[in-house]
């Protein structure tokens, strides 16, 4: 796409539910980038993936957190069992590099309001 | 955790005069980058500026780095309105491999330009 695309655009969710996610990179990119940005503070790191391969999931806050990406394109972030503390906004990033670093493009985020 | 804070947190100046902001970093980085946030909408890659490099303009942006201080400043000239918005540095640690720990973001300078 000529973008990255993020949906759904806005989720509210009782706690205990579970959130899924979506994340559509710009066609070409082979590495994709998940964060988390809580207001007023800038973005953290959550995980990557370099095409399907998922070298690092560090970032992410608990084993109630994980993300997909089967095909190489198309991912996924899925929060189990959600908990106020995860309301935040989750911005998808995407980029040429690979093994390497450079531009990151985002999309305009998902805003996650847990109840 | 964030490694790149910026300073100062919060800019308001008048429409057509010079913009400063600041970042401070802790580790070795490969490159440091400079994203510009509009109220509630994506991140938005301004410039890239590598390890040995010292000095950068795209435009009307101008980023320094200084590595044996660990800081970075991104000027914007002849301000304008439509630059209301918050600014981020984000640094690629020099030990990551991959895209491993993501980009580190600060946590923004929230710049107003009064017209």
């Amino acid at each position: 796409g000529a973008g990255v695309s993020q949906s759904p655009r806005y989720k509210v969710t009782k706690r205990g539910q579970d959130v899924t996610l979506r994340c559509d990179p710009i066609s070409s990119h082979a590495t994709l980038y998940w964060y988390q940005q809580a207001l007023g503070q800038g973005p953290e790191f959550l995980t990557y993936f370099n095409y399907e391969a998922q070298p690092d999931k560090s970032g992410l806050p608990s084993d109630r957190f994980s993300a997909e990406r089967p095909e190489g394109s198309i991912s996924t972030l899925t929060i189990q069992r959600t908990e106020q503390r995860d309301s935040a906004m989750y911005r998808c990033a995407s980029s040429t590099v690979a093994g390497g670093f450079g531009e990151l493009f985002f999309g305009e985020g998902s805003r996650l309001t847990v109840l | 955790s964030q490694q790149g804070e910026e300073d100062p947190q919060a800019l308001s100046i008048q429409e057509g005069e010079n913009a400063t902001m600041n970042c401070s970093y802790k580790t070795s980085i490969n490159n440091l980058q400079w994203y510009r946030q509009n109220s509630g909408r994506g991140l938005v890659h301004l410039i890239l500026i590598r390890s040995n490099e010292r000095e950068k303009h795209s435009g009307r942006l101008r980023v320094t780095l200084d590595t044996s201080k660990k800081s970075s400043s991104l000027l914007i000239t002849a301000s304008r309105a439509a630059d209301t918005a918050s600014y981020f540095c984000a640094t690629d640690a020099a030990n990551s491999g991959g895209g491993a720990d993501g980009l580190t973001f600060g946590k923004g300078t929230h710049l107003i330009i009064q017209p």
